[in-house]
């Protein structure tokens, strides 16, 4: 079945550290998203790619960092720079918003 | 620029009662609308959409029509379940400024179905 996957469902880091969050996709969608989500919080667009090779800076881009080499895959870094990581990580995919987006189960991400 | 409100909740129901989550949205042109649900730790799910005005989307007993007049997309149920305890999202694509690049959330609304 197509699907979006996020791995790890859980990921701990300490502090300072670098830690990349994979999404893969096997929909044949062009367009991919990352968002962040805090407790009790709305989302918030981190990074979105229409193509292979080319992304833009959503709201709070600071402290993160994307590729996006193939269709399939849109990893998401998050740096040492990014003062408050610890948050749940969604990453989504499109063939047209017009039709809504595809999400994925999600990576909790908790940095000690 | 282009923004969905929703009502803030928690909503908090007794099963089989009747469900409605306001949504209203801003935007010019004629964007497309849509409801998500989030259960808790997982991702969100599309629960239905609508793409045009008086269009009415509808999935698994919940309904919302596309109000063009009153810009809004209220989400509707007549009988809650317990199952249906989750956080419900309000989205829009297709505004005259935000094009369909990406959607607009609005920041959600929880729903609590007691037995």
């Amino acid at each position: 079945d197509g699907g979006i996957t996020q791995s790890p469902k859980y990921l701990f880091r300490k502090e300072g550290q670098n830690v990349t969050l994979s999404c893969e996709q096997n929909l044949n969608h062009d367009a991919m998203y990352w968002y962040r989500q805090d407790p009790g919080q709305g989302l918030r667009l981190i990074y979105y790619s229409q193509i292979v090779n080319d992304f833009q800076k959503g709201d709070i881009a600071e402290g993160y960092s994307v590729s996006r080499e193939k269709k399939e895959s849109f990893p998401l870094t998050v740096t040492s720079a990014q003062k408050n990581p610890t948050a749940f990580y969604l990453c989504a995919s499109s063939t047209g918003t017009y039709y809504g987006y595809t999400f994925g189960s999600g990576t909790r991400l908790t940095v000690v | 620029g282009d923004s969905v409100t929703q009502m803030e909740g928690p909503v908090t129901l007794s099963e089989e009662a009747f469900l409605t989550i306001n949504c209203t949205y801003t935007a010019t042109g004629y964007p497309s609308l849509f409801w998500y649900v989030q259960y808790p730790g997982e991702g969100l799910q599309l629960l239905l959409k609508a793409t045009k005005a008086d269009d009415k989307g509808s999935n698994k007993g919940f309904e919302a029509t596309y109000r063009k007049e009153t810009t809004s997309f209220h989400l509707e149920k007549g009988s809650v379940q317990v199952s249906d305890s989750a956080v419900y999202f309000c989205a829009l694509s297709g505004g005259t400024n935000t094009g369909f690049q990406k959607l607009v959330f609005g920041t959600g609304t929880r729903l609590l179905v007691s037995p």
